[in-house]
């Protein structure tokens, strides 16, 4: 069974600072990654997607994210923070020899910005 | 193309009774999963429906069910509502496979209050 670590449940940043969120997975065969943002009283925005071969991931509002096989990590990096990224933030993982779009979710990191 | 959307927005129940909550997936997309959003589990799958059948299954109770029309909308049905039924629940649609594997895009999600 697969399974997805966030850790910190909450990241506080000051706006202009670089943002890091981390995520490892835990999977069986090479999954597929994602992240995903949530504003208040909102559903999940994809942010950006693992694709195969690729070690720098780009995704909107200027996210990148890093794939390290080695370490089964995805994590989430913005250069520069800014108040309008406060949200939780999910990665999730689907398995790639499945054939379900079934996603498992991280317990999601709440990121705090201040001016 | 118009999102995942999902009605009704807010609901409140009592103890006991049973609620149906409706998705309408994103044209052209085939298949819906429901995802249960709480503080304390976070994000876990419920189950998949594609072309009317059901593709896969979380480990959630009998009470817990769903369907799926042929014009790929889709509805869940809980029924004797328990407390712990309070959750927002969370639509999303994926189309086909791709290299990055099934990318799903969420409604905003029905907020369900059991009192």
């Amino acid at each position: 069974a697969q399974s997805v670590t966030q850790l910190g449940s909450h990241v506080s940043v000051s706006e202009g600072a670089l943002v890091l969120l981390r995520c490892n997975y835990s999977s069986s065969v090479p999954p597929y990654l994602f992240w995903y943002v949530q504003y208040p009283n909102q559903g999940l925005q994809l942010l950006l997607k693992y694709t195969t071969g690729a070690t720098l991931v780009k995704g909107i509002n200027g996210f990148e994210a890093e794939f390290k096989k080695s370490e089964t990590s995805f994590h989430l990096t913005k250069p520069s923070a800014h108040m309008s990224d406060a949200a939780e933030y999910f990665c999730a993982v689907s398995e790639g020899n499945s054939g379900y779009s079934t996603l498992t979710f991280g317990k999601g990191t709440m990121l705090l910005v201040s001016p | 193309k118009a999102g995942v959307t999902q009605t009704p927005r807010y609901l409140i129940k009592t103890r006991g009774q049973q609620v149906t909550l409706s998705c309408s997936p994103i044209s052209g997309h085939r298949s819906v999963s429901w995802y249960q959003q709480t503080p304390g589990q976070g994000l876990q799958f419920l189950f998949e429906y594609f072309s009317e059948t059901q593709r896969n299954k979380g480990n959630f109770p009998g009470r817990f069910s769903g369907r799926q029309f042929s014009n790929s909308r889709s509805e869940m049905n809980v029924s004797t509502l328990e407390l712990g039924d309070s959750a927002l629940y969370l639509c999303a649609s994926s189309g086909a496979f791709s290299g990055t594997g099934y990318e799903q895009y969420f409604g905003p999600g029905t907020r369900l209050t059991v009192t």
